[in-house]
């Protein structure tokens, strides 16, 4: 069991381009997330999953769409990079309700 | 939505000493509240739930309260050690499978 897989680990983007956070988990899991971290910020919820087939805006997703590819799989994609979305990526999932939350390795993004 | 508060930002102990982390919340129909420890350049992990029908929960040497009238709850680490400094967050579930959390507490422990 991997667990929850993120990919790429860093990348660094310059304004204006465009790029795609891939994430996957085998854990038979039915929601899934997507958070940014900011240092004295905590865990911000971008957009999530609560099943196959549909997605929802969290707390901060303007900039950002996903992708519900199916039931492993969710992406999320970045249109035109900014300054201002330089941080940590973390996808999460969990199995239901008041489950614990399982988080992938984070994805580190520089965006100059 | 649901909004968490959660103090202090910072905590420095002497290794052996007890850390509170403590959290507050705002929607009443919360009802499962986890804490997440974060070790420098890793992920997020659980050390320990609790859910809104019991008000303690203990393991080892990490137990969590809950007063749902006041509407917070506490992460309380006893005999703490130097691998316990690390980032705490706290969170609330927020409906619709969410979780909001707090801006997390940096617990330093000295040898």
């Amino acid at each position: 069991n991997a667990g929850v897989t993120q990919t790429p680990k860093f990348q660094v983007l310059k304004t204006g381009q465009s790029m795609t956070l891939q994430c996957a988990q085998d854990m038979n899991h039915n929601s899934m997330y997507w958070y940014r971290q900011d240092p004295g910020m905590g865990l911000r919820l971008i957009y999530y999953s609560a099943s196959e087939g549909t997605t929802d805006k969290g707390e901060v997703p303007n900039g950002y769409n996903v992708s519900r590819l199916n039931k492993r799989e969710f992406s999320l994609r970045l249109e035109s990079a900014a300054p201002s979305q330089t941080s940590v990526y973390f996808c999460a999932s969990i199995w239901g309700d008041n489950s614990p939350l399982h988080f992938g390795n984070g994805t580190r993004l520089t965006v100059t | 939505g649901e909004n968490v508060e959660q103090h202090p930002s910072t905590l420095s102990v002497q290794e052996g000493d007890s850390a509170v982390i403590k959290c507050t919340y705002s929607d009443s129909a919360s009802n499962y509240f986890p804490w997440y420890k974060q070790e420098l350049g890793k992920r997020p992990q659980l050390i320990i739930d609790i859910r809104s029908n019991v008000g303690e929960k203990k393991d080892q040497r990490i137990a969590v309260t809950l007063n749902k009238t006041a509407k917070h709850f506490s992460l309380h680490i006893t005999e703490t050690q130097p691998e316990d400094s690390a980032v705490y967050f706290c969170a609330a579930n927020s409906g619709y499978s969410t979780l909001t959390f707090g801006k997390g507490t940096m617990l330093l422990v000295s040898p």
